[in-house]
C-alpha cells in the first residue's frame, strides 16, 4: 500500500489567502485524523472522521478552519482566510478501526507557511 | 483527564551509549493503550510500539526495549548502543478504549546521537 498521501508537501501563501490541504488515507481504513504540529503546542488533534463522518472537531481552532471528507479516499482541510499563526506542519493520519488499540499511520505532512 | 508527560526535552549522547526516554501518563480508565512514535528529521511520524494496560511484560526489539510499569504510570523507552540514525524526536502517546478514539501525545523528546 502507498501509505497516507498528503499534498502539497509545502505551501507558502500570503495572509488572507485560502489554503486547502489534501489527504488520501490508506485504503480500507475507517478513521481519518487531522493534526497540527507547532513548536509551541506540539501535536494537536484538530478533527477526525469515522466512515467519512466528522466525529469530533473540538480541536479546530477557529471558524476559519474547516474539514471535509466527501468519500472514503479523500479529505480536505481548508483555512480561509489564513493567518501567519496558522504556520505549522499539518499531518493527516488514518487507522483501520480507530479504537484505542489501533495504530495510526501518518502521512508525510504539509508544511504551511503563511507570510 | 488524560495526559502524557515527557519531561526530557532534549537528550544528547555519543554513539554506542545507551539512552532511556521517559514517559509518564495519567488516565482514569483501567483499559488504555500506550504508544511510541518516532519522528526523524525527514518529518514523518513512524509507529514503533503499542502496549495495552493489561500487559506489563517488557518488550525488546533489536536495540529497542520498552519498560511498562503501571505502579509508576510509566512507559519508558531504551535504546541500547545508540546510532546516529536514532537521532529523531520520539513521542509517547496514550489512548483510552472508552474515551473516543483520540491519541494524546506527549511533547516529545529530541534525541541527538553524535558520532
Amino acid at each position: 500500500d502507498a501509505g497516507v498521501i498528503q499534498s502539497p508537501r509545502h505551501e507558502v501563501t500570503e495572509m488572507g489567502q485560502e489554503v486547502t490541504l489534501r489527504c488520501k488515507p490508506i485504503s480500507g481504513h475507517d478513521y481519518l485524523f487531522w493534526y497540527r504540529q507547532t513548536m509551541m503546542r506540539g501535536l494537536e488533534l484538530l478533527i477526525y472522521f469515522n466512515n467519512n463522518v466528522p466525529i469530533d472537531d473540538s480541536g479546530m481552532p477557529e471558524d476559519r478552519f474547516s474539514a471535509k471528507m466527501p468519500n472514503a479516499s479523500f479529505s480536505t482541510l481548508k483555512i480561509q482566510p489564513s493567518e501567519p499563526r496558522d504556520s505549522a506542519v499539518y499531518f493527516c493520519a488514518s487507522s483501520l478501526r480507530g479504537q484505542g488499540w489501533d495504530e495510526q499511520f501518518f502521512g508525510p505532512g504539509t508544511r504551511l507557511t503563511v507570510l | 483527564a488524560q495526559k502524557v508527560t515527557q519531561a526530557q526535552t532534549e537528550i544528547s549522547v555519543v554513539e554506542k551509549e545507551d539512552v532511556t526516554l521517559d514517559c509518564v501518563y495519567e488516565t482514569r480508565d483501567t483499559t488504555y493503550y500506550l504508544f511510541w512514535y518516532k519522528q526523524p528529521p525527514s518529518g514523518e511520524l513512524v509507529f514503533l510500539i503499542r502496549r495495552n494496560s493489561f500487559d506489563e511484560q517488557n518488550e525488546i526489539s533489536g536495540r529497542y526495549s520498552w519498560n511498562f510499569q503501571k505502579s509508576t504510570s510509566s512507559f519508558n523507552f531504551t535504546i541500547t548502543a545508540s546510532q546516529v540514525v536514532d537521532s529523531a524526536v520520539y513521542f509517547c502517546a496514550l489512548s483510552e478504549l472508552y474515551n473516543t478514539d483520540k491519541l494524546i501525545f506527549g511533547t516529545g523528546t529530541r534525541l541527538q546521537v553524535f558520532p
